[in-house]
């Protein structure tokens, strides 16, 4: 059965600041990993999608990257704003079968 | 991007009644659905998956009977809450995948259900 962890689990910085939010699964066997954001209260926003064989996946200061075989993915956000504080979910998955969700990191980013 | 449409956003029952939710594929047609439920500072779990024209397929520990799941079109899926209790309270949330290309998975907004 996955199961995904997600490291930190919270984390308050000021804005500007490169950071990176971990993420680690146990199943290797995935076609896909989703990052997420959640606001408070409101549903999921994909992020990034990055194919099983792909490394890395970027969107404006969004960088994620995937090492499948280790079970490892990052996502890196520069230059950090308040905007973006919000809960940043991983989640492995694809194919026909349901994503399956860490508890996240909740980032705050002070002003 | 694709839409997947959630209603409704919040609703308040009283307890024992029921609460259907339903999960829409805007522009795209999703043979399988998945539906979560996530109580506050947790994560995602999944419930359900909702295959278009068969039963649903419950995880362990989710009531069949309780939670109903009808997959009536390529398009639409509604989940009935049936005799709700207050800790049936919580955040239900849909998501699908686009059958042409099943990769990206696309959530609904989600449903704050609060059982008084």
């Amino acid at each position: 059965k996955q199961e995904v962890t997600q490291i930190p689990a919270a984390l308050s910085v000021p804005e500007g600041e490169n950071l990176v939010l971990n993420c680690s699964f146990t199943d290797s066997a995935i076609y896909n990993l989703q990052w997420f954001r959640q606001d408070p209260g409101k549903g999921l926003t994909s992020l990034l999608l990055i194919q099983s064989s792909q490394r890395e996946q970027t969107s404006g200061r969004l960088n994620a990257s995937l090492d499948k075989s280790s079970g490892r993915s990052t996502l890196y956000i520069a230059a950090s704003q308040p905007g973006d504080s919000a809960t940043y979910l991983c989640a492995p998955g694809g194919g026909n079968t349901p994503l399956v969700f860490g508890k996240g990191t909740r980032l705050s980013v002070i002003a | 991007g694709a839409v997947v449409s959630q209603h409704p956003s919040r609703v308040i029952c009283k307890s024992g009644t029921s609460v259907k939710i339903e999960c829409r594929s805007l522009d795209f047609q999703a043979t399988t659905m998945f539906w979560y439920r996530q109580f506050p500072k947790q994560s995602l779990m999944l419930m359900a998956t909702s295959n278009e024209g068969s039963k649903a397929t419950y995880e362990q520990g989710v009531e069949k009977d309780k939670f109903l799941i009808n997959h009536a079109s390529l398009t639409l899926s509604t989940l009935t809450v049936t005799s709700a209790h207050p800790e049936d309270s919580s955040f239900y949330i849909c998501s699908a995948r686009d059958d042409r290309t099943g990769t990206e998975a696309f959530f609904g907004q989600g449903t704050r259900l609060t059982v008084v």
